[in-house]
C-alpha cells in the first residue's frame, strides 16, 4: 500500500519562528496535496492544498512547497503565532482505483509566546 | 449550514457492551467514512461508503460494524466493546473518493469520545 510520511512527530517552536513540517510519499499517482489543520477538540479541517504543476502556494502566512524530484510537498507557516498551535496532517488522495483516504500520521505544533 | 453531525459527543462503556455512533452530513456527498485518533497514531480509517448500500473496510475494521441505508447517514456500531477501543472517533464526507481538487474537500464532525472501561 502507498505511503505518506510526514515529520517530524511534534514540534514546539518560539513566537515569529517558521516551523516546517514535511511529508514524503512513495509514487506520483497523486495530483493534489492537501493539508489539515485540527484544533484542540475539534475535527480536521481543510488549511490550504497545492497541484504538483506548481512549486510552492501561499495562502496568508502559510506556505506549501513540492519537490517532485525529492518526492515530498512541505508546510512552512511564517511568522508562527500561538493560535496556529494545533496538529497538522497531510493527505494522500490516491489517483483512481483505491478508495482508501489516508492520512499522514499528522504534527502536533505548539507555538510558544 | 450543519455540516457533519455527530453524536454522542462522549460516551462511557462498560466491556463487553455495545453502542453506535450517529453521524448524518447534510451535504448530499457520496462518500462517507470512520476514523479513530489515537495518540501517535495519527488518523486510521475505520470503514468507509462510497455509496447508500456499499461499505468496505479501512485500515482498522476489527470490532467494528456500520451500514449505508441512505446518503445521509452512516451510524458506527461497535458490536462488543474493549478497553482497546478507548479513542476520539471521527465521521467524514466528502463529494466522492475520486477525483483531486478543492470540490473534493474533506468535511469532518466534531469528534465522540468515546472510553471503554
Amino acid at each position: 500500500q502507498q505511503q505518506v510520511k510526514q515529520s517530524p512527530q511534534s514540534l514546539i517552536v518560539q513566537k515569529g519562528g517558521i516551523p516546517i513540517i514535511n511529508c514524503a510519499y512513495e509514487n506520483t499517482a497523486f495530483d493534489y496535496f492537501p493539508w489539515y489543520q485540527q484544533f484542540p477538540g475539534k475535527g480536521p479541517a481543510l488549511l490550504i492544498a497545492i497541484r504538483p504543476d506548481v512549486s510552492e502556494k501561499k495562502e496568508g502566512r502559510f506556505t506549501i512547497s513540492f519537490n517532485k524530484s525529492a518526492k515530498q510537498f512541505s508546510l512552512h507557516i511564517m511568522d508562527s503565532q500561538p493560535g496556529d498551535s494545533a496538529t497538522y496532517f497531510c493527505f494522500w488522495e490516491p489517483r483512481g482505483g483505491n478508495e482508501k483516504l489516508t492520512f499522514g500520521t499528522g504534527t502536533r505544533l505548539t507555538i510558544i509566546p | 449550514n450543519a455540516g457533519v453531525t455527530q453524536t454522542p459527543k462522549f460516551q462511557v462503556l462498560k466491556t463487553g457492551q455495545s453502542m453506535t455512533l450517529q453521524c448524518a452530513q447534510d451535504m448530499n456527498h457520496e462518500y462517507m467514512s470512520w476514523y479513530r485518533q489515537d495518540p501517535g497514531m495519527g488518523l486510521r480509517l475505520i470503514h468507509y461508503s462510497v455509496g447508500a448500500g456499499i461499505t468496505d473496510q479501512g485500515e482498522v475494521p476489527n470490532g467494528y460494524n456500520v451500514s449505508r441505508s441512505t446518503t445521509e447517514d452512516f451510524p458506527l456500531r461497535l458490536l462488543s466493546a474493549a478497553p482497546s477501543q478507548t479513542s476520539v472517533y471521527f465521521c467524514a464526507s466528502s463529494y466522492s473518493s475520486q477525483g483531486s481538487g478543492p470540490g473534493n474537500t474533506i468535511y469532518f464532525g466534531e469528534g465522540s469520545w468515546l472510553t471503554v472501561v
